[in-house]
């Protein structure tokens, strides 16, 4: 994977977490064009970041996402059971390519 | 509602080949370029190939360039991906995508299964 993610974070319910998505100023860097993705067991991935901080209509606001440099992040506020999933970051490479990051497994204790 | 149905999915031996198709309906299909992404078993997504509105630019990852094709029939609302040459690694739920016209995916299907195993 091009992008790189922690494999794992954990977080106790109410706590505050942050996922970084590492690049390069070939991709991450280059444009505000990062996407980020929720995938609970058994389901299709689903939206909640797009454009690097935007949220799709529906998305809690405990969701942000951020960047700095080449390497973006999102942050999920509040920890709420249900936001127990696997999250994948996904950046814009230019032509018509995409790349995403390895994933993280997000554990809420 | 957008909706994207996968279907074509089976178990397949090294070297042999197989065609995935996906049904799109709730958007102008032929307003939107399209997508495939994998998911291999317990591993991450692995954007696959992408496909214009029209058909007439297409794009492919490096693991799957030369073996794979992709293309799309507007009257029916559907793209295919042809998979060649197959190989183990190729293990995969395959997932239809639509882009939504701004470098994002706004919809995903359910994803159909291919195995490939000896």
């Amino acid at each position: 994977f091009v992008l790189t993610q922690p494999a794992s974070v954990s977080g106790s319910l109410g706590q505050s977490i942050t996922i970084s998505c590492a690049g390069t100023s070939g991709d991450v860097g280059s444009y505000n064009l990062v996407s980020w993705y929720q995938q609970h067991p058994g389901k299709a991935p689903k939206l909640i970041i797009y454009e690097g901080t935007k949220r799709p209509s529906g998305i809690s606001n405990r969701f942000s996402g951020s960047k700095s440099g080449n390497t973006a992040a999102l942050t999920i506020s509040g920890l709420q059971a249900e936001d127990e999933a696997d999250y994948y970051c996904c950046s814009y490479v230019g032509s018509r390519r995409r790349v995403f990051g390895g994933g993280t497994r997000l554990t809420v204790l | 509602e957008m909706q994207l149905v996968e279907s074509g999915g089976v178990v397949v031996q090294p070297g042999e080949s197989l065609r995935l198709s996906c049904a799109a309906s709730g958007f102008t299909f032929n307003d939107y370029a399209m997508h495939w992404v994998r998911q291999g078993p317990g591993t991450g997504l692995e954007w696959v190939s992408y496909i214009s509105w029209d058909g007439s630019s297409t794009d492919y990852g490096d693991s799957v360039k030369g073996r794979f094709t992709i293309s799309r029939d507007n009257d029916k609302k559907s793209i295919y991906l042809q998979l060649n040459n197959l190989r183990v690694v190729d293990t995969a739920l395959y997932y239809c995508v639509k882009d939504s016209g701004y470098n994002y995916f706004d919809s995903w299907g359910q994803g159909t299964l291919v195995t490939v195993s000896s």
